[in-house]
């Protein structure tokens, strides 16, 4: 059962453009957290958000929690090549068992 | 800097053979992960231990078998493989305390094709 939908799943745009990535669940995490994966390699911790309503920035990127800690965007401003990659987000519960997984946004930037 | 290291990172099976996937931890974490990704399916829990001493089933358990060796260490075993194992098996790691937002580590991945 996926219970977190990533949308686009493909995105190609140009340099210095803006773009969205959403992650919508029906269910209620602890909180939600933000990987990038790039290729051969294992994905990398982006944030977590904790908070409902909460954002963070990370130079560009901007992520946001739902208020109601179901759902969450990754904002990029003014993409760069060095932003291509797959990102992922994760949805972390109470409970030890791990990350439940969005399938991903694949990202190109092209120069 | 290890951080979560898995061997091998390449393996070509014959169906029906038997193969061990290897991880281990520098860190300290006490939770162990395995995960399976394929295409268009995303990231799939295959096991797990939330502990040393315990071990968990995930989302997609049939046809492996996993080992919590210690703290450190943490193996994926598929005892006949078939070609629908064929993916990508990363190996992730993290301190779980209860409250469940801590970052998972995650090795480089094994590269698994079974023919």
């Amino acid at each position: 059962t996926q219970l977190l939908e990533q949308s686009p799943q493909f995105l190609s745009i140009q340099e210095g453009e803006n773009l969205t990535v959403y992650c919508n669940s029906s269910s209620v995490f602890s909180s939600l957290q933000w990987y990038r994966q790039e290729p051969g390699e294992g994905p990398v911790l982006l944030v977590t958000v904790v908070t409902g309503g909460e954002v963070k920035k990370l130079k560009r990127l901007t992520f946001q929690f739902g208020d109601a800690r179901k759902d969450s965007s990754l904002h990029i401003t003014a993409a760069q090549p060095g932003d291509t990659g797959l990102y992922l987000c994760a949805g972390v519960r109470w409970s030890a068992d791990g990350l439940t997984f969005g399938k991903g946004t694949h990202l190109i930037i092209q120069p | 800097n290890a951080g979560v290291t898995q061997t091998p990172k390449f393996q070509v099976l014959k169906t029906g053979q038997s193969m061990t996937l290897q991880c281990a931890q520098d860190m300290n974490h006490n939770s162990m992960y395995w995960y399976r990704q394929d295409p268009g399916m995303g990231l799939r829990l295959i096991y797990y231990s939330a502990s040393e001493g315990t071990t968990d089933k995930g989302e997609v358990p049939n046809g492996y078998n996993v080992s919590r060796l210690n703290k450190r260490e943490f193996s994926l075993r598929l005892e006949s493989a078939a070609p629908s194992q064929t993916s990508v098996y990363f190996c992730a790691s993290r301190t779980w305390t209860g409250v469940g937002n801590t970052e998972a580590f995650f090795g480089q991945g094994t590269r698994l094709t079974v023919v």
